[in-house]
């Protein structure tokens, strides 16, 4: 069964500087990434996926990943964070086709120092 | 569009006592499902429907009971709430599956937090 991991509960960063989330999934084929966030009190939003071809993926807010098979990750990057981009960030993978459901990690959160 | 609506928003349950939450959404998705959020537990599947009628288990079913009588309606039932039911619970929807596009973008309801003493 797939699995995805997320190393770090907490991260703190300094507004300004630039952040990596990571990011460990387990499945033997592709698998179908993802990465939401969820701002404190709301529901959860999707920043970007990956299914296929380019291994770096754009998403909204300024956020991206890259897909690294030999690594089985798929991290998740900003190159200068803003007081806003406080909040959860949740990992999740969709493996066998049509499987109807996907698996999340456990969330890092995100601390962001003025 | 209102998206994925969740009543009610907070609830206080004593051991033994019932109650239903309600998921609506408008954006006639197919897929329909209820998760618990726990701290460090990250979001946890109860149960899902894949359309009108239908339902099955998630990761953790036991002691919730789900309906899906209406497309845009996901009901969660609780039949004798226990102080593990605290938690947060969401519910998402989302397009049905396609050769395309095998997972879509999963909707998200704001929660409704529920603290059963």
């Amino acid at each position: 069964a797939q699995s995805v991991t997320q190393p770090d509960i907490h991260i703190t960063v300094s507004e300004g500087a630039s952040l990596e989330l990571r990011c460990n999934y387990s499945y033997g084929a592709t698998p179908y990434l993802f990465w939401y966030v969820q701002s404190p009190g709301q529901g959860l939003q999707l920043l970007l996926k990956y299914f296929s071809g380019d291994t770096l993926v754009q998403g909204i807010k300024g956020f991206e990943a890259e897909f690294k098979r030999s690594q089985s990750s798929f991290n998740l990057r900003k190159p200068s964070v803003h007081w806003s981009d406080a909040a959860e960030y949740f990992c999740a993978v969709g493996a066998e086709y049509r499987d109807d459901k996907i698996i999340f990690g456990k969330g890092t959160r995100l601390h962001i120092l003025p | 569009n209102a998206g994925v609506t969740q009543t009610p928003k907070f609830r206080v349950l004593k051991t033994g006592q019932s109650m239903t939450l309600l998921c609506a959404q408008d954006m006639n998705h197919e897929y329909m499902y209820w998760y618990r959020q726990d701290p460090g537990m990250g979001l946890r599947l109860i149960h899902y429907s894949v359309g009108e009628g239908t339902t099955a288990k998630g990761e953790v079913p036991d002691g919730y009971n789900v309906s899906r009588l209406k497309k845009q309606n996901f009901l969660l039932g609780l039949e004798s709430a226990a102080p593990s039911q605290t938690s947060v619970y969401f519910c998402a929807s989302t397009l049905s599956p396609s050769l395309a596009a095998p997972y879509n973008e999963q909707f998200f309801g704001p929660g409704t937090r529920l603290t059963v003493l």
